[in-house]
């Protein structure tokens, strides 16, 4: 099946901070999406992107899909405790009927 | 608020018990999934409905059961389960079975004693 390489793991950062994270394929994908998972909750959709080179902001986030389409990026800035929790990347390969693949999720921590 | 609403958050049952989960989504959509996730672990997709037809079943052992009565509706009959089945059950909902941007519900909490 598809692969989505999600990175970093986990990070640890102070209040205020920026964060970057972000996700590759080594297919090509039609859609990217990025998800916010508090703990005990569902993902929460956050930003969609739907073409290549696609950059979209939803306040403090902003995230990008990968002129090659291959690639997703997701930033936080002035980042504050509530943006702790797992965020994943998912993705709809090219391949006609391919089902939405997901990203092993990056653990934020954001220290007060 | 997401649209997509689960009952019971958290359920404790025992290996020889049945229980259901439900979900409802208020979103006008035509596709619902059920998928599983366990500590440590991409999300899992158990099955897909479209148009209350199931699509897609991936491998999920029997003890697990769907049903999809409505496109608003879906429900995952559960009995003799094992421990290793307790996890996060989500169910979401999409515009189209192919799936290409779906909604989340709140989950529920799954323990098997």
């Amino acid at each position: 099946g598809q692969q989505l390489n999600q990175s970093p793991q986990s990070m640890f950062i102070q209040e205020g901070e920026d964060v970057s994270m972000n996700c590759t394929s080594s297919s090509i994908f039609n859609t990217w999406l990025w998800y916010k998972q508090d703990p005990g909750e569902g993902p929460v959709l956050l930003i969609a992107l739907y073409k290549a080179g696609e950059l979209t902001s939803n306040g403090r986030l902003t995230a990008q899909f990968g002129i090659t389409r291959k690639d997703s990026f997701l930033n936080i800035s002035a980042s504050i405790p509530s943006d702790v929790g797992i965020y994943f990347c998912a993705g709809q390969p090219e391949t006609s009927g391919s089902r939405l693949t997901f990203g092993e999720g990056t653990q934020l921590t954001v220290n007060p | 608020e997401t649209g997509v609403t689960q009952t019971p958050r958290h359920l404790v049952m025992g290996m020889t018990n049945k229980k259901s989960l439900k979900c409802e989504q208020h979103l006008g959509h035509n596709a619902m999934y059920w998928y599983k996730q366990s500590a440590k672990k991409p999300l899992e997709l158990m099955f897909v409905y479209s148009l209350e037809e199931r699509v897609e079943n991936n491998s999920v052992p029997s003890r697990f059961s769907p049903e999809c009565p409505n496109s608003s509706h879906l429900f995952l009959h559960l009995h003799t389960l094992q421990p290793e089945d307790s996890a996060l059950y989500l169910c979401a909902s999409s515009t189209g079975y192919s799936g290409n941007t779906i909604y989340f519900g709140e989950g529920s909490w799954l323990t098997v004693v």
